[in-house]
């Protein structure tokens, strides 16, 4: 598929780990297209989290992590705090629509 | 430090154009590409297209081809995104964002632009 697909919303207790998945298809995460992460909150700019699958630009905690596998990519956010509830979104490229893509975003809540 | 601020909201007829800037700051403006991107209500993001701010080659979606400029203006760091014809389907937030060791470092606040008759 040319789309990158994510959960609508995941929620955690503050303290816990929560993950959120982004699956794409053989255009784009299957074709080797890495991804990036971004947090964003509603009325502000977005942030990056992690860039090229696994890695966090300076200044972003530890808490939040990437893995990969096949055309699947997951976002790890531990340790979970009332300031992480915001919507974040996965983004790459797809070489059949020859145009950068982006998940429909994942709404976390922290409970 | 790196920002890019956006013009503010516009509102337009159907029809009409619209013209946004992106004013980057903290950063060698020449050596890295702009991208923009549209968000309509309850969607998600949309790539539009990109320019490369030292040559100003440009490369659109074809979503947006022929309907989209994007310019530069080098003496004030800034880019600027044109979407003509528009339609009640445009209305959306627009964003800019800077892209450097192909990811978007650093994002524009976003735009809101309303086509309303």
């Amino acid at each position: 598929q040319s789309l990158l697909t994510q959960p609508p919303s995941v929620s955690g207790a503050p303290g816990q780990r929560v993950t959120i998945s982004c699956t794409g298809g053989s255009s784009n995460i299957g074709s080797g297209y890495d991804v990036n992460w971004y947090q964003h909150l509603p009325g502000t700019a977005p942030k990056a989290l992690i860039y090229a699958n696994f890695n966090r630009p300076s200044g972003v905690p530890e808490r939040f992590t990437g893995s990969k596998s096949g055309t699947s990519v997951s976002l790890a956010i531990s340790g979970l705090q009332a300031e992480d509830e915001a919507d974040y979104f996965c983004q790459s490229y797809d070489t059949s629509l020859t145009a950068f893509i982006f998940g429909g975003g994942t709404k976390l809540t922290v409970l | 430090q790196v920002q890019l601020v956006q013009s503010g909201a516009e509102v337009k007829k159907p029809g009409a154009s619209v013209k946004v800037s992106c004013k980057t700051s903290g950063y060698t403006f020449t050596k890295y590409a702009i991208h923009w991107m549209r968000q309509a209500p309850g969607q998600r993001l949309e790539w539009m297209g990109w320019i490369n701010s030292g040559t100003s080659n440009t490369k659109f979606s074809q979503s947006f081809q022929g309907r989209v400029t994007i310019s530069t203006d080098t003496s004030a760091s800034t880019v600027y995104l044109e979407l003509s014809s528009l339609t009640s389907e445009d209305t959306g937030v627009f964003y800019c964002a800077l892209f450097r060791d192909a990811y978007y470092t650093t994002w524009g606040q976003g735009t809101q632009v309303t086509v309303s008759a």
